[in-house]
């Protein structure tokens, strides 16, 4: 079972439309979640963190759900601009020191006038 | 400020050839990763250091693979010899690790490699 899957899409939305995306991790040491964002033939970003409370950024919202080991991102009135593939990423026991970032294989999102 | 410096950003080579891919993270940051990204297997760790030590290497694939860091500047991926299946995107990432904190990953523009 992968560490970290999620829903490769692609999906395909038109402008305005309201798009969520969800990813799922295996390994329940998990302490830190992100979203991070890729745009074609450049390197991933960091988007926004997630915390157990869920947060919110501007039409960017993100859940975290620990007992179902279940994370989403739901983006609001989506513009062209956000056309992208969209990075699931977790840390494993976030207070070892250095320890690393587990990747998705991302989501890919295109929006569409 | 200068992000996470890569070169060379795109590098075409024959297959048995040695490769040395280099990064400089961002200037007071104590973490360095190394990814490779392909479409197959997504982004995939090969080796992180902290405070210039190698921490994990485990996701090195073989002997074929080395990683130095010399100091908190630089670092240096080499390949020896190279195999077309090496073909990927090379990433290097920084951070500043704290403990008991999240920390934001800033990735370098990346090394487009070729193995023909």
């Amino acid at each position: 079972r992968k560490e970290v899957e999620q829903d490769p899409g692609p999906f395909n939305v038109p402008e305005g439309a309201t798009v969520a995306f969800n990813c799922t991790y295996s390994n329940s040491a998990s302490q830190s979640f992100f979203w991070y964002r890729q745009d074609c033939r450049k390197e991933p970003k960091l988007l926004m963190s997630v915390y157990s409370s869920g947060n919110e950024d501007g039409r960017f919202t993100a859940q975290l759900n620990r007992a179902s080991q279940y994370i989403s991102l739901l983006i609001r009135d989506s513009k062209l601009s956000d056309s992208a593939t969209y990075l699931c990423v977790v840390n494993i026991l976030a207070n070892q020191a250095g320890t690393a970032l587990i990747f998705g294989k991302g989501t890919t999102l295109s929006v569409s006038s | 400020d200068a992000g996470v410096i890569q070169s060379p950003r795109h590098e075409v080579t024959e297959m048995g050839q040695e490769v040395t891919l280099r990064c400089k993270p961002i200037s007071g940051h104590n973490s360095l990763f190394w990814y490779r990204q392909t479409m197959m297997r997504g982004l995939e760790l090969l080796i992180y250091f902290n405070n210039n030590v190698p921490i994990d290497d485990s996701g090195m694939p073989e002997d074929r693979f080395s990683a130095k860091m010399p100091n908190a500047s630089f670092s240096t991926l080499k390949i020896q010899p190279s195999e077309p299946r090496d073909s990927a995107v090379y990433f290097c990432a920084s951070s500043f690790y704290r403990a008991s904190s999240s920390y934001e990953q800033y990735f370098g523009p990346g090394t487009r490699l070729t193995v023909t």
